[in-house]
Protein backbone atom coordinates (compact mmCIF):
# COMPACT_ATOMS: atom_id res chain seq x y z
CA UNK A 1 0.00 0.00 0.00
CA UNK A 2 1.23 3.74 -0.34
CA UNK A 3 3.54 5.40 2.16
CA UNK A 4 5.28 8.21 3.52
CA UNK A 5 8.21 8.85 5.84
CA UNK A 6 9.76 12.09 7.15
CA UNK A 7 12.48 12.66 9.42
CA UNK A 8 11.56 12.65 13.03
CA UNK A 9 11.94 15.49 14.81
CA UNK A 10 11.96 17.60 16.55
CA UNK A 11 14.00 20.26 14.64
CA UNK A 12 15.02 22.59 16.41
CA UNK A 13 17.02 25.84 14.57
CA UNK A 14 18.03 29.85 14.97
CA UNK A 15 15.82 32.35 13.34
CA UNK A 16 17.54 32.81 9.57
CA UNK A 17 18.56 29.12 9.25
CA UNK A 18 18.14 27.45 6.39
CA UNK A 19 15.64 24.38 7.12
CA UNK A 20 14.88 20.99 5.13
CA UNK A 21 12.88 18.10 5.72
CA UNK A 22 12.77 15.41 4.47
CA UNK A 23 9.55 12.85 2.60
CA UNK A 24 9.80 9.98 0.80
CA UNK A 25 7.11 8.18 -0.88
CA UNK A 26 5.69 4.63 -1.95
CA UNK A 27 2.68 4.50 -4.20
CA UNK A 28 1.37 2.22 -6.88
CA UNK A 29 0.42 5.00 -9.32
CA UNK A 30 1.23 8.81 -9.65
CA UNK A 31 0.25 10.38 -7.00
CA UNK A 32 -0.13 14.30 -6.04
CA UNK A 33 2.60 15.17 -3.14
CA UNK A 34 1.56 17.81 -0.46
CA UNK A 35 2.71 19.29 2.69
CA UNK A 36 0.62 20.78 5.47
CA UNK A 37 1.51 22.54 8.35
CA UNK A 38 0.12 22.56 11.98
CA UNK A 39 0.69 25.56 14.28
CA UNK A 40 0.17 25.11 17.84
CA UNK A 41 -3.63 24.56 19.03
CA UNK A 42 -5.21 24.68 15.53
CA UNK A 43 -6.31 21.92 12.68
CA UNK A 44 -3.93 21.30 9.08
CA UNK A 45 -3.85 23.59 6.85
CA UNK A 46 -2.09 23.41 3.21
CA UNK A 47 0.88 24.93 2.69
CA UNK A 48 2.21 23.65 -0.72
CA UNK A 49 1.71 20.71 -3.31
CA UNK A 50 2.66 19.32 -6.58
CA UNK A 51 0.40 17.12 -8.97
CA UNK A 52 3.06 15.47 -11.23
CA UNK A 53 7.14 15.10 -11.46
CA UNK A 54 9.12 17.78 -11.85
CA UNK A 55 6.49 20.50 -10.53
CA UNK A 56 7.88 22.84 -7.44
CA UNK A 57 5.26 23.84 -5.10
CA UNK A 58 5.98 27.21 -3.02
CA UNK A 59 4.00 29.30 -0.81
CA UNK A 60 5.22 31.63 2.22
CA UNK A 61 9.11 31.32 1.51
CA UNK A 62 9.02 27.26 1.17
CA UNK A 63 9.17 24.93 -1.77
CA UNK A 64 9.49 20.98 -2.65
CA UNK A 65 10.23 19.52 -5.74
CA UNK A 66 8.40 16.50 -6.87
CA UNK A 67 11.40 13.96 -7.60
CA UNK A 68 9.63 10.84 -9.42
CA UNK A 69 13.12 9.45 -9.86
CA UNK A 70 13.79 9.26 -6.05
CA UNK A 71 10.25 9.14 -4.50
CA UNK A 72 10.53 12.73 -2.27
CA UNK A 73 9.32 15.75 -2.14
CA UNK A 74 11.86 17.34 0.64
CA UNK A 75 10.30 21.00 2.10
CA UNK A 76 13.00 23.51 1.99
CA UNK A 77 13.29 27.50 3.51
CA UNK A 78 15.85 29.71 3.19
CA UNK A 79 15.56 31.50 6.29
CA UNK A 80 13.30 30.51 8.91
CA UNK A 81 10.87 32.62 11.24
CA UNK A 82 10.19 31.87 15.25
CA UNK A 83 6.50 31.82 13.50
CA UNK A 84 7.07 28.78 11.31
CA UNK A 85 7.12 26.75 14.76
CA UNK A 86 4.99 23.83 13.85
CA UNK A 87 4.39 20.81 13.06
CA UNK A 88 4.89 19.57 9.12
CA UNK A 89 3.37 16.29 7.64
CA UNK A 90 4.12 15.10 4.08
CA UNK A 91 1.20 13.51 2.22
CA UNK A 92 0.31 11.75 -0.87
CA UNK A 93 -3.37 11.37 -2.55
CA UNK A 94 -3.15 8.17 -5.20
CA UNK A 95 -6.51 8.89 -6.53
CA UNK A 96 -6.76 11.93 -7.11
CA UNK A 97 -9.77 11.74 -9.44
CA UNK A 98 -12.06 9.51 -7.83
CA UNK A 99 -15.08 9.96 -5.43
CA UNK A 100 -13.44 10.42 -1.76
CA UNK A 101 -10.01 10.83 -2.73
CA UNK A 102 -7.82 9.85 0.30
CA UNK A 103 -4.65 11.34 2.02
CA UNK A 104 -1.77 9.42 3.22
CA UNK A 105 0.16 11.04 6.11
CA UNK A 106 4.14 10.79 6.96
CA UNK A 107 4.31 10.66 10.97
CA UNK A 108 5.24 14.25 11.15
CA UNK A 109 8.42 16.54 12.09
CA UNK A 110 7.49 19.01 14.75
CA UNK A 111 10.42 22.35 14.43
CA UNK A 112 11.18 24.50 16.77
CA UNK A 113 12.72 27.86 15.46
CA UNK A 114 14.31 29.93 18.16
CA UNK A 115 15.07 33.81 18.33
CA UNK B 1 -12.80 30.44 2.71
CA UNK B 2 -13.81 27.19 3.74
CA UNK B 3 -14.37 26.52 7.42
CA UNK B 4 -14.83 23.28 9.38
CA UNK B 5 -15.80 23.75 12.74
CA UNK B 6 -15.94 20.82 15.33
CA UNK B 7 -18.26 20.65 18.27
CA UNK B 8 -15.81 20.11 21.03
CA UNK B 9 -11.99 21.49 21.16
CA UNK B 10 -11.47 19.26 24.37
CA UNK B 11 -13.69 16.38 25.30
CA UNK B 12 -12.97 14.13 28.58
CA UNK B 13 -15.02 10.47 29.18
CA UNK B 14 -15.31 7.68 30.98
CA UNK B 15 -14.35 4.12 29.59
CA UNK B 16 -17.84 2.56 28.62
CA UNK B 17 -19.25 5.91 27.60
CA UNK B 18 -21.29 6.31 24.00
CA UNK B 19 -18.81 9.58 22.31
CA UNK B 20 -20.51 11.61 19.36
CA UNK B 21 -18.21 14.05 18.02
CA UNK B 22 -19.60 16.52 15.38
CA UNK B 23 -17.83 18.09 12.01
CA UNK B 24 -19.70 20.47 10.22
CA UNK B 25 -18.62 22.44 7.10
CA UNK B 26 -19.90 25.55 5.18
CA UNK B 27 -18.61 25.20 1.94
CA UNK B 28 -21.18 22.51 0.34
CA UNK B 29 -18.18 19.71 0.35
CA UNK B 30 -19.56 16.27 -1.10
CA UNK B 31 -16.16 14.32 0.93
CA UNK B 32 -15.92 14.57 4.47
CA UNK B 33 -13.22 12.48 6.45
CA UNK B 34 -12.15 11.90 10.30
CA UNK B 35 -8.45 11.15 11.09
CA UNK B 36 -6.79 10.73 14.97
CA UNK B 37 -3.64 11.84 14.94
CA UNK B 38 -1.06 10.42 17.32
CA UNK B 39 2.42 11.17 17.85
CA UNK B 40 5.19 10.08 15.61
CA UNK B 41 2.16 8.36 13.35
CA UNK B 42 0.64 10.65 11.90
CA UNK B 43 -2.82 11.25 11.01
CA UNK B 44 -4.62 8.07 10.25
CA UNK B 45 -8.04 7.63 8.23
CA UNK B 46 -10.82 6.45 10.20
CA UNK B 47 -14.00 6.55 8.12
CA UNK B 48 -15.02 8.87 4.86
CA UNK B 49 -17.82 9.86 3.23
CA UNK B 50 -18.11 11.07 -0.37
CA UNK B 51 -21.87 11.83 -0.65
CA UNK B 52 -25.05 12.00 2.15
CA UNK B 53 -26.07 8.59 3.65
CA UNK B 54 -22.46 6.98 2.08
CA UNK B 55 -19.33 6.03 4.15
CA UNK B 56 -16.55 4.15 3.45
CA UNK B 57 -14.18 2.68 5.75
CA UNK B 58 -10.78 3.91 6.42
CA UNK B 59 -7.49 2.10 7.93
CA UNK B 60 -8.64 1.91 11.09
CA UNK B 61 -12.42 1.91 11.66
CA UNK B 62 -12.24 -0.38 14.69
CA UNK B 63 -14.26 0.82 17.12
CA UNK B 64 -15.41 3.65 15.18
CA UNK B 65 -18.85 4.48 13.75
CA UNK B 66 -20.36 7.26 11.50
CA UNK B 67 -23.21 9.12 10.47
CA UNK B 68 -23.96 11.72 7.62
CA UNK B 69 -27.40 12.81 7.43
CA UNK B 70 -26.85 16.26 6.17
CA UNK B 71 -24.44 17.22 3.56
CA UNK B 72 -22.94 19.56 5.65
CA UNK B 73 -22.85 17.36 8.91
CA UNK B 74 -20.42 14.51 9.65
CA UNK B 75 -20.59 12.57 12.98
CA UNK B 76 -17.82 10.21 14.51
CA UNK B 77 -19.54 7.71 17.15
CA UNK B 78 -17.47 6.27 19.61
CA UNK B 79 -19.89 2.98 20.47
CA UNK B 80 -17.51 1.68 23.90
CA UNK B 81 -14.94 4.46 24.20
CA UNK B 82 -11.52 3.11 25.28
CA UNK B 83 -8.42 4.40 26.78
CA UNK B 84 -6.58 3.65 23.36
CA UNK B 85 -9.27 5.49 22.05
CA UNK B 86 -7.61 8.96 23.83
CA UNK B 87 -6.17 11.33 21.07
CA UNK B 88 -6.85 14.27 18.80
CA UNK B 89 -9.42 13.51 16.17
CA UNK B 90 -9.30 15.68 12.92
CA UNK B 91 -12.13 16.18 10.63
CA UNK B 92 -11.95 17.41 7.19
CA UNK B 93 -13.77 18.11 3.66
CA UNK B 94 -12.88 18.62 -0.10
CA UNK B 95 -15.17 19.02 -2.80
CA UNK B 96 -16.13 16.76 -5.77
CA UNK B 97 -17.01 18.23 -8.77
CA UNK B 98 -20.15 16.37 -11.01
CA UNK B 99 -18.19 14.37 -13.26
CA UNK B 100 -17.23 12.54 -10.39
CA UNK B 101 -13.26 13.26 -9.75
CA UNK B 102 -12.48 15.36 -6.42
CA UNK B 103 -9.76 18.23 -5.20
CA UNK B 104 -7.03 16.77 -3.56
CA UNK B 105 -6.91 19.44 -1.05
CA UNK B 106 -8.37 18.73 1.94
CA UNK B 107 -9.41 21.43 4.63
CA UNK B 108 -9.30 20.85 8.23
CA UNK B 109 -11.36 21.76 11.54
CA UNK B 110 -9.40 22.67 14.20
CA UNK B 111 -9.67 19.14 16.14
CA UNK B 112 -10.97 17.14 19.53
CA UNK B 113 -8.26 15.93 21.95
CA UNK B 114 -10.65 13.69 23.59
CA UNK B 115 -8.96 11.85 26.40
CA UNK B 116 -11.02 8.47 27.91
CA UNK B 117 -10.37 7.72 32.04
Amino acid sequence: GDSVTQMEGPVTLSEEAFLTINCTYTATGYPSLFWYVQYPGEGLQLLLKATKADDKGSNKGFEATYRKETTSFHLEKGSVQVSDSAVYFCALSDRPQAAGNKLTFGGGTRVLVKP
Amino acid sequence: DVKVTQSSRYLVKRTGEKVFLECVQDMDHENMFWYRQDPGLGLRLIYFSYDVKMKEKGDIPEGYSVSREKKERFSLILESASTNQTSMYLCASSLRFELGWSTDTQYFGPGTRLTVL
